[in-house]
């Protein structure tokens, strides 16, 4: 079964306390896999698309890493303006059919 | 917010009534998606839309209607709201098929079922 899970599930850091979430999947027919941020009473906001092993991307604090089985979402020196909760979400091909699949999401709070 | 507007945003309504949400879109961007996220869960798939009047099913489509009549508007019905049915609904467009290009989201509509 096409599976996403993401960890840990809360994360507390002080800021300037550099950490990782993880986003691990078991999907067949990878196509793609997709960082959003999402702050309290908001929809989510798309942040980095990864679509093969090795790839990277950055975007100030944030940059994300995928491998064959997971993805890695690194904040360097988090602020608290950082504090969101982060989801990820991999598009598997399965039975012919392109599908979405989210993760619970991995809360992040950053405290000064 | 991508120009995504969603409504109400907050409601709530009893067991047994219809209740009917509505996403409108400013991007003219060809597709269309509703999403339900609950704890613990990541967002699932209700309904999406690839053009108007074409509408098709997601995982938890069971409860629930769509229509699309127009590029900008999409509207998700719940025929007879249930408890199960709490949750908070996101809107969200994109400029091609799930998983070819990012999603932008509306910011929800919280839905109370009592």
């Amino acid at each position: 079964e096409d599976q996403v899970t993401q960890s840990p599930e809360a994360l507390r850091l002080q800021e300037g306390e550099s950490s990782s979430l993880n986003c691990s999947y078991t999907v067949s027919g990878l196509r793609g896999l997709f960082w959003y941020r999402q702050d309290p009473g908001k929809g989510p906001e798309f942040l980095f698309t990864l679509y093969s092993a090795g790839e990277e991307k950055e975007k100030e604090r944030l940059k994300a890493t995928l491998t064959k089985k997971e993805s890695f979402l690194h904040i360097t020196a988090p602020k608290p303006e950082d504090s969101a909760t982060y989801l990820c979400a991999v598009q598997a091909l399965t039975g012919g059919y392109n599908k979405l699949i989210f993760g619970a999401g991995t809360r992040l709070a950053v405290h000064p | 917010d991508a120009g995504i507007t969603q409504s109400p945003r907050h409601k709530v309504t009893e067991t047994g009534t219809p209740v009917t949400l509505r996403c409108h879109q400013t991007e003219n961007h060809r597709y269309m998606y509703w999403y339900r996220q609950d704890p613990g869960h990541g967002l699932r798939l209700i309904h999406y839309s690839y053009g108007v009047k074409d509408t098709d099913k997601g995982e938890v489509s069971d409860g629930y209607s769509v229509s699309r009549s127009k590029t900008e508007d999409f509207l998700l019905t719940l025929e007879s709201a249930t408890s199960s049915q709490t949750s908070v609904y996101f809107c969200a467009i994109s400029t091609d098929r799930v998983g070819n290009s990012p999603l932008h989201f509306g910011n929800g509509t919280r839905l109370t079922v009592t």
